[in-house]
């Protein structure tokens, strides 16, 4: 059985602050990390698809990290704003699989209060 | 917008009954994935379809069934409906690859009672 963790489960933070949050992930038979923005009312929306390790991306104000050795990545919120209130999942692909399914960790419900 | 439709928004069922919930990929994708995502969770994978053909499953019984039309819409049937199957259904499109995201649709929010 395939384990995704996030923390923190939920974060309250200002306008402005900068805000990180964790993802970790079985470190074996690593095949791809996602992590989606999820939106009250709306759909997932994929921020990142990262497959390699070290793998840094950026988006605007949000970034993150990969490191598939020790089975973690961090995804990044620089000077946050009300509109990047949502929850934020991570998902692994395994590698020892034969399709592509994505195993989510329960997200990070991220509040930025104005 | 993902281009991926689903449909309906909402639905309430009574225990034992059957349902059946539909998605309508991105154009151009093949593959299609549902997911159920209970209370307090992540998304759970229930089943992938890919060209027709389940291509994996979940941990789900075989009362959650699925298809997949030559157009790659899909549909998943829940049969003889329990009070736990209450739950956000979300479909996936995607193309197979190691870095193709998947778009997902807004949902459909089964409530049984």
């Amino acid at each position: 059985i395939l384990n995704v963790e996030q923390s923190p489960q939920s974060l309250h933070v200002q306008e402005g602050d900068s805000t990180n949050f964790t993802c970790s992930f079985p470190s074996s038979n690593f095949y791809a990390l996602h992590w989606y923005r999820w939106e009250t009312a709306k759909s997932p929306e994929a921020l990142f698809v990262m497959t390699l390790n070290g793998d840094e991306k950026k988006k605007g104000r949000i970034s993150a990290t990969l490191n598939t050795k020790e089975g973690y990545s961090y995804l990044y919120i620089k000077g946050s704003q009300p509109e990047d209130s949502a929850t934020y999942l991570c998902a692994f692909i395994s590698s020892g699989g034969s399709n592509y399914k994505l195993t989510f960790g329960k997200g990070t419900l991220l509040t930025v209060n104005p | 917008e993902t281009g991926v439709t689903q449909s309906p928004t909402h639905l309430i069922k009574t225990r034992g009954q059957q349902v059946t919930l539909r998605c309508s990929s991105q154009s151009g994708h093949n593959t299609v994935s549902w997911y159920q995502q209970a209370l307090g969770q992540g998304p759970q994978f229930i089943f992938q379809y890919y060209r027709e053909e389940e291509n994996g499953r979940g941990n789900f019984p075989p009362r959650f069934s699925g298809l997949q039309f030559p157009n790659y819409s899909s549909e998943l049937n829940v049969n003889a409906l329990e009070l736990d199957d209450s739950a956000l259904y979300l479909c996936a499109s995607s193309v197979p690859g190691r870095n193709t995201e998947a778009f997902f649709g807004q949902g459909t929010r089964l409530t049984v009672v």
